[in-house]
């Protein structure tokens, strides 16, 4: 166990829905990132907070948006579902001046 | 802006055999880099890092990681593969401009075999 929960850990939803990734981060970890990771395009930088604000933004659809609340923890949520947003959703903590991140297991989204 | 380049898809090596992932990074200024590895089903662990000092890192499994900036590289290691490191390899850099975000490469696939 990383220290970083992710739920659900499996997910099928239709198209057109919308669904919300939650992360619990390690404990003390101020910082939380999410990823994507599909077979064809790798492990893509979505967003990420600090302590409850926004600090950097990727590739992140307009139909996808994410916060973190004050006891840290921080839900993805995904809206409009396409049969392209079917991946690996991971949330990744760090800790005020780490260099490296700890990962969750990941969420397996599928869109049918 | 900072990246990484995995140039190998796909690695194989028999079991015994010593084994290199490559990576080659771009950054302007000192890089951070990373190495983690991704078993199926489960999130990516840390294996090691570069961040200043020697050029030759030790890691977690037995891997280590040479740091050549002369060639841009960060190349992992291992003397002798195991059949258990067969998993999905990801180099990282640090970006600079970013709040301690990384920035990945595209995975390397290794493959041990008995």
């Amino acid at each position: 166990d990383s220290g970083v929960t992710q739920t659900p850990k499996h997910l099928i939803t239709a198209t057109g829905q919308r669904v919300t990734l939650r992360c619990s981060p390690r404990s003390g970890d101020l910082s939380v990132y999410w990823y994507q990771q599909s077979l064809d395009q790798g492990l893509q930088f979505l967003i990420q907070y600090y302590n409850g604000e926004e600090r950097a933004k990727g590739n992140i659809l307009e139909r996808f948006s994410a916060q973190q609340f004050p006891d840290l923890h921080s839900e993805l949520n995904l809206s409009s579902l396409e049969l392209g947003d079917s991946a690996l959703y991971f949330c990744a903590s760090s800790e005020v001046g780490d260099d490296g991140y700890t990962f969750g297991s990941g969420t397996r989204l599928t869109v049918v | 802006a900072q990246s990484v380049a995995q140039p190998e898809d796909q690695v194989n090596v028999a079991e015994g055999n010593p084994l290199t992932v490559k990576c080659t990074y771009s950054v302007s200024g000192n890089p951070y880099l990373f190495w983690y590895v991704q078993y199926p089903n489960r999130g990516l662990q840390f294996l090691l890092k570069y961040i200043t000092g020697d050029n030759l890192v030790k890691g977690s499994y037995g891997f280590e990681a040479e740091f050549n900036k002369s060639q841009t590289s960060f190349h992992l290691k291992k003397p002798s593969a195991l059949v258990s490191d067969s998993a999905l390899y990801f180099c990282a850099v640090r970006d600079l401009g970013g709040y301690n975000k990384l920035i990945f490469g595209a995975g390397t696939r290794l493959a041990v075999h008995p």
